[in-house]
């Protein structure tokens, strides 16, 4: 079945920088890739997502890139701000036979920006 | 515009009990998911459901958790006999159900049940 792998698990910049987090995916039949969101103790919010006929996708300070040969995909954060500290996880939607819809999530990033 | 609702917010159950959990999908979303999270981990999925059928139950375990999304009122969720190791937080998710299986999925609050 599909595999989503992430990373790092952890990552730390200073406000201003820019953050990168990395996801891999083990089914090429996968065809949707969202980002979500989760402050400590709240529900995931989805912050952008990609879809498998579409290399990049921007909104504002955001963006994510697919590279479906590959089969990795990418959260990019610019200007980061301490409201950007959160745990992100990346997920798949696995395309096979019994699953319908069902999100694969990675383990999630945690990160942390300095003020 | 109400999201996704889930209540009890926290569940504290003494091993051996039931916990049962709600879920009220977005207006208009037909399709509900739930995941469980453990500390420290990513969402595991477990069930999904369209009103008054299973879709997949692949991720719940067989024994004690079952799932429902009835004609009327929202999905719940039942442990029986709850142990330890059930102890998680448990999101629900909904999606419109118009375009399968690829739909945008929108998480509820969570559910953090605790048993002692």
């Amino acid at each position: 079945g599909e595999n989503v792998e992430q990373h790092p698990s952890t990552l730390s910049v200073q406000e201003g920088d820019s953050a990168v987090i990395k996801c891999t995916y083990s089914d090429s039949a996968s065809n949707y890739f969202p980002w979500y969101k989760q402050e400590l103790g709240k529900r995931p919010q989805l912050i952008i997502d990609i879809r498998s006929n579409v290399g990049e996708k921007k909104d504002q300070r955001i963006a994510v890139t697919l590279n479906k040969t590959a089969k990795h995909f990418s959260l990019h954060i610019t200007e980061t701000q301490p409201e950007d500290s959160a745990v992100y996880f990346c997920a798949a939607i696995p395309n096979y036979g019994g699953s319908q819809g069902n999100l694969i999530f990675g383990k999630g990033t945690k990160l942390s920006v300095k003020p | 515009n109400a999201g996704v609702m889930q209540n009890p917010r926290h569940l504290v159950r003494r091993r051996g009990q039931e916990a049962r959990l709600r879920c009220s999908p977005m207006k208009g979303h037909s399709h509900v998911y739930w995941y469980r999270q453990l500390p420290e981990e990513g969402l595991k999925f477990m069930v999904y459901l369209q009103k008054e059928n299973i879709i997949d139950e692949s991720g719940m375990p067989k024994e004690r958790f079952s799932a429902e999304f009835p004609k009327e009122g929202p999905s719940i969720l039942r442990i029986q006999q709850v142990v330890r190791g059930d102890s998680a937080a448990y999101f629900c998710a909904s999606s419109p159900g118009l375009f399968r299986p690829v739909e945008t999925q929108y998480f509820g609050p969570g559910t953090r049940l605790l048993v002692l």
